[in-house]
């Protein structure tokens, strides 16, 4: 069973801090990895792809890949009450038709 | 635009019934796929459509029936539901199915059997 591990939290931060959150999967196969939000009730969001190892910024985030160990995270600067939402970390399945094997997800709270 | 439309929202039905979820995309992608998403759990793969094919099935009882009537369409058909099957379904698309493809995913439709 390919997995995919998050810390379920919840990770509390105050506002304008930095939140990092972290993830870790089985399948060394895995190309791709993406980060998505999902609000209570509502849709996955995409947030963030990252492909090759390294650091990949848009914005506010920043992906971070190491192939080698096996971890992807995500560091949120600046954050903001209206980032509290949960995290969901994916890896492409190579043994799903590339589907998303989805970490448990991490719940995130910015107080103000 | 990447924008997946689901429809409906909202769906009570009782064990008998037999109804249908719509999931639509207009943004040429080949891959399509069905998620379902039980409370505070991830989404977990049920079926991938590529180019229209039914590609992966993930063991999911056959009282849910995918349909892929064309590249922009994708259904599923349910029929002798259990309390259980409760649950958010997601519909998501991707351009081709390949390796390094994003996902996007439409609203869900919230079902609940009675």
């Amino acid at each position: 069973q390919k997995e995919v591990e998050q810390n379920s939290g919840p990770l509390s931060v105050p506002e304008g801090a930095i939140a990092s959150l972290n993830c870790t999967y089985s399948d060394r196969v895995s190309q791709s990895f993406f980060w998505y939000r999902q609000y209570s009730g509502k849709s996955p969001e995409l947030i963030m792809s990252i492909y090759s190892n390294g650091d990949k910024e848009d914005g506010r985030f920043t992906a971070q890949l190491n192939k080698a160990s096996q971890y992807v995270s995500l560091l949120i600067r600046d954050s903001q009450p209206s980032d509290s939402a949960t995290y969901l970390c994916a890896a492409e399945g190579s043994n799903s038709g590339y589907a998303l094997n989805f970490g448990k997800g991490t719940s995130l709270l910015v107080t103000p | 635009d990447t924008e997946v439309t689901q429809t409906p929202k909202h769906l009570v039905m009782g064990m008998t019934n037999k109804k249908s979820l719509k999931c639509e995309q207009h943004m040429g992608h080949r891959a399509m796929y069905w998620y379902k998403q039980k409370a505070k759990k991830p989404p977990e793969l049920m079926f991938v459509y590529s180019y229209e094919k039914l590609s992966i099935n993930e063991s999911v009882p056959s009282r849910f029936s995918p349909e892929c009537p064309n590249s922009s369409l994708l259904n599923l058909h349910l029929h002798a539901l259990q309390p259980e099957d409760s649950a958010l379904y997601l519909c998501a698309s991707s351009p081709t199915g390949g390796p390094t493809d994003t996902q996007y995913f439409g609203p869900g439709t919230r079902l609940t059997v009675l």
